[in-house]
């Protein structure tokens, strides 16, 4: 059973675009929502995070949105550029450590 | 400043073999996780170490083990090895447990 749906499975983006990729989740005990970036050959590294009580979180050109009652959250990237191209996980967690991740987004940015 | 580290980066074995995975986490971090990323796949925890004793264990068979020793590093071991077994092995550590876990880039194992 997936806990985390993610979706697109592959964006593709004009240079200066929006990136918008969207995550839903099932477990309302959920309270930590990451979202991570990866290039080839590295390990995801944490973008930016969000709890449950708050519905919008900005970090530069990344903001999650987050709607607690719909149990969705999604990422945007505004003013895409190419260094932005990578895979990204939304994620969850319950209080504990244990990251579930969704299946991924691989974005490519058109120069 | 070092990041996670894990050795070693890529590794073949053959069907039935075990292998040990290793893993250094950030000076002065105390947790380490493990994780399984097959190839297209997001991560999958395997396992949480805190302080030398398990926290968490993911649904994984009893092949899968691990260890965290006095100095925090860690060790993964996998008996009987399965050709699905293959898949990028991720370290991830952190100050305690509930914070933020920082990656290491991976072991790739690939099994013949």
């Amino acid at each position: 059973q997936q806990q985390v749906k993610q979706s697109p499975q592959s964006l593709i983006v004009q240079k200066g675009g929006i990136s918008i990729i969207n995550c839903a989740y099932e477990n309302t005990a959920f309270d930590y929502f990451p979202w991570y970036q990866q290039f080839p050959g590295k390990g995801p590294a944490l973008l930016i995070a969000i709890r449950p009580d708050v519905s919008e979180k900005k970090e530069g050109r990344f903001t999650i949105s987050f709607n607690k009652s719909a149990k969705q959250f999604s990422l945007h990237i505004m003013d895409s550029q190419p260094g932005d191209s990578a895979t990204y996980f939304c994620a969850a967690s319950m209080g504990d450590d244990k990251i579930i991740f969704g299946k991924g987004t691989r974005l490519h940015i058109l120069p | 400043d070092a990041g996670v580290t894990q050795s070693p980066t890529h590794l073949i074995k053959t069907r039935g073999q075990q292998v040990t995975l290793r893993c250094s986490p950030i000076s002065g971090h105390k947790s380490v996780s493990w994780y399984q990323q097959v190839l297209g796949q997001g991560p999958q925890f395997i396992f949480q170490y805190y302080e030398k004793e398990e926290r968490g264990r993911g649904n994984f068979p009893d092949r899968f083990s691990a260890r965290q020793f006095p100095n925090y590093s860690s060790e993964l071991n996998v008996n009987a090895l399965l050709l699905g077994d293959s898949a990028l092995y991720l370290c991830a550590s952190s100050l305690a447990v509930q914070e933020t876990q920082y990656f290491g880039p991976g072991t790739r194992l690939l099994v013949l």
